[in-house]
C-alpha cells in the first residue's frame, strides 16, 4: 500500500532549527514535495526533490535520499509566522496522475 | 496571469441536499484539476483528478461525482449529503509551479 509517515507535532523556539522528517512507502516515485498550510488556509508549495540531496529556499531546505525512501524538510531561523502544519507529498508517476499527502507536522513556534 | 477560483468559501448545508463546488483555472489551457477533502486536523485525502474534458479518475468511492464540462472547469458534485460529507474542500492545479500543485483557497463545508 502508500503511506508517508511524519510526526504529528513539533515544537520548537523563535530563531532555532527544525527538521520534520517523512518516510515514504509507495509503488512509485516521482519526487517528494513540500506544503505549508496556515490554520484555515489552502496549502502552499514549498519544495520539490526529484534526486537524492539537498535543495536550499531561503530559510528553508528539503533533503532527499531515495535509497532510504526519506526525506526532511529543515527549517532554520524559526520565525512565529512559520507556526503551521506542514505536509510531505509524493507522485509515483510522471504528470498526470495526483499527489499522495502525509497526515502533515503541526509546527508550533514559541517566543 | 494564471490563477485558480474555487467558490464558495464556505457552505452549510442539510443532511440529504445536494452538493455542487466549482473551480475553475485562468490563464491556461488543458491543465491537470484534483479535487482534494481535508477533515478536521487531517491530511488531504485525494477524491478525483482530471487530466481533461470528460476524463475523470476517482480515488475513493463515496457519496460524491466530479465532472469537467470545459477545459478550465472543475465540479465536484453530490446528490445527497451525508454528515460525513464535512470537511474542507480544495481544488488544485499542477502547471504552474514546477512539480508542485497550486491549490484553489478551499470550500469549508458543513453538512448539519
Amino acid at each position: 500500500g502508500q503511506s508517508l509517515e511524519q510526526p504529528s507535532e513539533v515544537t520548537a523556539v523563535e530563531g532555532a532549527i527544525v527538521q520534520i522528517n517523512c518516510t515514504y512507502q509507495t509503488s512509485g516515485f516521482y519526487g517528494l514535495s513540500w506544503y505549508q498550510q496556515h490554520d484555515g488556509g489552502a496549502p502552499t508549495f514549498l519544495s520539490y526533490n526529484a534526486l537524492d540531496g539537498l535543495e536550499e529556499t531561503g530559510r528553508f531546505s528539503s533533503f532527499l535520499s531515495r535509497s532510504d525512501s526519506y526525506g526532511y524538510l529543515l527549517l532554520q531561523e524559526l520565525q512565529m509566522k512559520d507556526s503551521a502544519s506542514y505536509f510531505c507529498a509524493v507522485r509515483e508517476n510522471q504528470a498526470g496522475t495526483a499527489l499522495i499527502f502525509g497526515k502533515g507536522t503541526t509546527l508550533s513556534v514559541s517566543s | 496571469s494564471q490563477t485558480i477560483h474555487q467558490w464558495p468559501a464556505t457552505l452549510v448545508q442539510p443532511v440529504g441536499s445536494p452538493l455542487s463546488l466549482e473551480c475553475t483555472v485562468e490563464g491556461t489551457s488543458n491543465p491537470n484539476l484534483y479535487w482534494y477533502r481535508q477533515a478536521a486536523g487531517r491530511g488531504l485525502q485525494l477524491l478525483f483528478y482530471s487530466v481533461g474534458i470528460g476524463q475523470i479518475s476517482s480515488e475513493v468511492p463515496q457519496n460524491l461525482s466530479a465532472s469537467r464540462p470545459q477545459d478550465r472547469q472543475f465540479i465536484l458534485s453530490s446528490k445527497k449529503l451525508l454528515l460525513s460529507d464535512s470537511g474542507f474542500y480544495l481544488c488544485a492545479w499542477d502547471g504552474q509551479i514546477n512539480y508542485g500543485y497550486t491549490f484553489g483557497s478551499g470550500t469549508r463545508l458543513t453538512v448539519v
